[in-house]
């Protein structure tokens, strides 16, 4: 069975930073493109950032370009989001996402939360 | 990149057919058949529905049905049931390799 279980949210005050991670198990984790998908409280998806199987290939939403960094660990079957300069925007509930093999996921985590605020 | 534009909202009765909209642009929805459908019921993680503008994955009712025309693809869901009710987002591939979500539609089964 395919699980995706994020870890590392909470509350963080404006301009600090964060480690999300997402462990993966059920599959061949180094075969499939990863992505982060954000919700803010109330609100629609967002599309965070992808990361290719050997991470040479990345992309990132606008918004968060230059302050947020994805990675990923193969051996340790995890994903990870590196949130810097964190704004009071970025409050939502980080979910890791598996790609299916093309542009869309198909297995979701339960997602963590982060809340930036003072 | 804005979002993809949905109907806030929709509403049908039970055994009813809906459709829901997303309309985006030749950047993303009118280049792309990337288009997909998750559903997400209330405190859940969203679900796959459609991937592709019109494949369902395994599990998935064939009641979910998918469509797409130059720059708004649908979701058509038919003989609707109680449980149905939920948040749908469509999503898009772009042009500038990510993606892009529709703002969401708030299904009622009344």
């Amino acid at each position: 069975e395919v699980q995706l279980v994020e870890s590392g949210g909470g509350l963080v005050q404006p301009g600090g930073s964060l480690r999300l991670s997402c462990a993966g198990s059920g599959f061949t984790f180094s075969s499939y493109w990863m992505s982060w998908v954000r919700q803010a409280p109330g609100k629609g998806l967002q599309w965070v950032a992808n990361i290719k199987q050997d991470a040479g290939d990345i992309h990132y939403v606008g918004s968060v370009k230059g302050r947020f960094t994805i990675s990923r660990d193969n051996a340790k079957s995890s994903l990870y989001l590196q949130m810097n300069s964190l704004r009071p925007e970025d409050t939502a509930v980080y979910y890791c996402a598996r790609e299916g093999g093309g542009h869309y996921s198909d297995y979701w985590g339960q997602g963590t939360l982060v809340t930036v605020s003072s | 990149q804005s979002a993809l534009t949905q109907p806030a909202s929709v509403s049908g009765s039970p055994g009813q057919s809906i459709t829901i909209s997303c309309t985006g642009t030749s950047s993303d929805v009118g280049v792309y058949n990337s288009v997909s459908w998750y559903q997400q019921h209330p405190g859940k993680a969203p679900k796959l529905i459609i991937w592709d503008v019109s494949n369902r994955p395994s599990g998935v009712s064939n009641r979910f049905s998918g469509s797409k025309s130059g720059n708004t693809a649908s979701l058509t869901i038919s003989g609707l049931q109680a449980e149905d009710e939920a948040d749908y987002y469509c999503c898009s591939y772009t042009t500038i390799r990510t993606w892009v979500f529709g703002g969401g539609t708030k299904l009622t089964v009344l």
